[in-house]
């Protein structure tokens, strides 16, 4: 069974900086999707990370701001979120692509982490 | 980008009504659609892809299709644990953006 286990909720001042961890077992190393939902919003799509871990790719949103890396030994995916601001403020999953291609849709969704930006 | 916008933002029916919602891609996405369900308080859950390709495990009563650029998602009848928000996104391409979103309550 895929299981993605996410790092604990965060509290940040506005300006500072936040690092996402994403743990993932039971499965083949797919791609892996970012995405985060403000409270009480919709799903926004923040980037990609292939299986090697090379080429990620962004939403033009987050151009700038926002770093994925993934350590392939052990099966995590990072994220880094600069510069943040109270818009920031959301719940984060980390969601793996539902096969090994990349046109795919989301299969997999981690748990999420809340990340509240507040001064 | 490519803009997917969903209707309507919100509906109410009864129990065993037939559900539809749309969700229109301002340019061509080949089939590349994707319905996802979110309950309230829960994570997002697949249910369809490639417009009309029903996820493992997903009642037959979900169904998906597509006319050009416009797809539908079908609730063929409505039942209680289908109260969620609906969300459609494109899955051909970065951006994979999501549609607003579509919520669907009980009358």
């Amino acid at each position: 069974q895929v299981q993605l286990v996410q790092s604990g909720a965060e509290v940040k001042k506005p300006g500072a900086s936040v690092k996402f961890s994403c743990k993932a077992s039971g499965y083949s190393t797919y791609y892996i999707h970012w995405v985060r939902q403000a409270p009480g919003q919709g799903l926004e799509w923040m980037g990609i990370i292939d299986p090697s871990g090379y080429n990620p790719e962004y939403a033009q949103n987050f151009q700038g701001r926002v770093t994925m890396t993934r350590d392939t030994s052990t099966s995590s995916v990072y994220m880094d979120l600069s510069n943040l601001r109270s818009e920031d403020t959301a719940l984060y999953y980390c969601v793996t692509s539902l096969s090994a291609i990349r046109w795919s849709p989301f299969g997999y969704w981690g748990q999420g982490t809340l990340v509240t930006v507040s001064s | 980008d490519i803009q997917m916008t969903q209707s309507p933002s919100s509906l109410s029916a009864s129990v065993g009504d037939r559900v539809t919602i749309t969700c229109r891609a301002s340019q061509g996405i080949s089939n590349y659609l994707a319905w996802y369900q979110q309950k309230p308080g829960k994570i997002p859950t697949l249910l369809i892809y490639s417009a009309s390709t029903l996820q493992s495990g997903v009642p037959s009563r979900f169904s998906g299709s597509q006319s050009a650029t416009n797809f539908t998602l079908t609730i063929s009848s409505l039942q209680p644990e289908d109260v969620a928000t609906y969300y459609c996104q494109k899955h051909n391409s970065a951006p994979w953006t999501f549609g607003q979103g579509t919520k669907v309550e009980i009358k």
